[in-house]
């Protein structure tokens, strides 16, 4: 089966560094993916990772660990416009599906 | 500069009758994607297509159907819809190559459903 667990909402305050975690297990693996989504808007692609370790963009970074079925999304220097949901999501062995995790939602207080 | 286009954004219906959503791309992207997505939930993939091949997911249902005359336009088509289908309608594209690497998804801007 396909299962993707986040925590549901998280909360930081304006500044600060934000880890967050999300965990799989899927009939297959090729590539796990981060989006952010405004409410009421279309996701955005953050970051993407197939290998181990980490991957640094700007403010975002993300880390994957495939024995463990699991990654994190690093936030640093919040800003109130990072306020969103953000979604893990795991592209399968066939290379077209993905599924999603059930979002985090991130609240950046000042 | 728009990639994924969806029209339109907002949609009112009632309840029984039909409605179609549509989805244009300038990526060129050869798989396309339906999803549904409900207040603070994940989106939930109805059914994509890889090339010409349509690919239905096992719990979509019926009432749920789609069409993809050429590379550029794909459409949604819900047949009877009933209130538990307002939702919003994300269209994505992405790239697949021979081996399946591939790449991201592109999403649309969604098309928001209201069933009255």
């Amino acid at each position: 089966g396909q299962n993707i667990d986040q925590p549901t909402e998280m909360t930081a305050t304006e500044g600060a560094i934000v880890q967050i975690n999300c965990t799989y297990q899927t009939s297959g693996f090729n590539g796990l993916f981060w989006y952010q989504q405004h409410a009421g808007e279309a996701p955005t692609f953050l970051s993407y990772n197939v290998l181990d370790g980490l991957e640094e963009k700007g403010r975002f970074s993300s880390f994957l660990s495939r024995s463990k079925g699991y990654s994190y999304l690093l936030l640093k220097e919040l800003q109130m416009k990072d306020s969103a949901s953000y979604l893990c999501a795991v592209r399968d062995n066939y290379g077209q599906n993905f599924v999603f995790g059930p979002g985090t939602r991130l609240s950046v207080l000042p | 500069d728009a990639m994924v286009i969806q029209n339109p954004r907002y949609q009112v219906t009632q309840f029984g009758k039909p409605v179609t959503l549509s989805c244009s791309q300038t990526l060129n992207h050869n798989v396309m994607y339906w999803y549904q997505q409900k207040s603070s939930q994940a989106p939930k993939l109805l059914f994509h297509y890889y090339d010409k091949d349509f690919n239905n997911e096992a719990d979509t249902p019926d009432n749920f159907q789609s069409r993809r005359p050429n590379t550029s336009f794909c459409f949604l088509d819900i047949r009877s819809p009933g209130l538990g289908d307002a939702a919003m309608y994300l269209c994505a594209t992405s790239r697949e190559g021979v081996a399946g690497a591939g790449e991201t998804q592109y999403f649309g801007p969604g098309t928001r459903l209201l069933v009255l």
